[in-house]
């Protein structure tokens, strides 16, 4: 049972250009999340998605930012226009279906890193 | 005020010895606990849940303290292995969102 797989695993980009993180959940898990890492800082809450519908975006920035996650294929976080301060690690976690909350576990992927020359 | 908050260390410890973490939150609804582990610029694993009455998982235990809102962790017998950085995590209750602190980081010597 492959866990949450996550690519690329490295992306550089230039500033002023998209980004696109790929992210596709655990066999059986319907919902995905999105977390950003700074370097030396703690994991961020960016979005909580399930299949074609956005739960909870309220740590995502209010522009340049989106996520979907569609019926078919992997759930998509995109940065438009990217600058220098997106450089970060980029996480994605999914959790089965069912009432989030007590003991709906997240699993993790390996990450993206996305560094903005 | 972080929601979560931990020391973010780091603690060095020779082999063979026993130590705690502390991790205060703020939200008196949070109801999920949990203990998470990263290594360098790898992916958080989950360590442990904690349960209200503390559990344990070999030589690591976890305590959930409500009155002071703070959770904690107490490895024994430190291992080589167990260098990393620890994440404390709060989740409210009937909710998915997860807040995870810095992290506390952990060295142990040889």
């Amino acid at each position: 049972n492959a866990g949450v797989m996550q690519n690329p695993r490295h992306l550089v980009r230039r500033r002023g250009q998209e980004a696109r993180l790929r992210c596709s959940p655990m066999k059986g898990h319907s919902h995905v999340y999105w977390y950003r890492q700074l370097p030396e800082e703690g994991l961020k809450f960016m979005v909580y998605l399930q299949k074609e519908n956005i739960i909870d975006e309220s740590g995502m920035p209010k522009e340049r930012f989106s996520a979907e996650f569609p019926k078919e294929g992997p759930s998509i976080l995109r940065i438009q226009q990217v600058v220098r301060g997106d450089s970060a690690a980029y996480f994605c976690a999914s959790s089965p279906p069912g009432l989030a909350g007590v003991g709906n576990i997240q699993y993790f992927g390996a990450g993206t890193r996305l560094s903005v020359l | 005020r972080k929601e979560v908050e931990q020391d973010p260390g780091p603690f060095n410890v020779p082999e063979g010895a026993t130590v705690a973490f502390n991790c205060t939150y703020s939200n008196s609804a949070s109801q999920s606990f949990f203990w998470y582990r990263q290594d360098c610029r790898k992916e958080p694993k989950l360590l442990m849940s904690v349960y209200s009455s503390g559990n344990e998982d070999g030589r690591f235990t976890a305590q959930l303290n409500r009155a002071s809102q703070y959770i904690s962790l107490l490895i024994r017998d430190s291992k080589l292995s167990d260098s990393a950085t620890y994440l404390c995590v709060a989740g409210a209750s009937g909710t998915y969102k997860y807040i995870f602190g810095t992290g506390t980081r952990l060295k142990v010597l040889a």
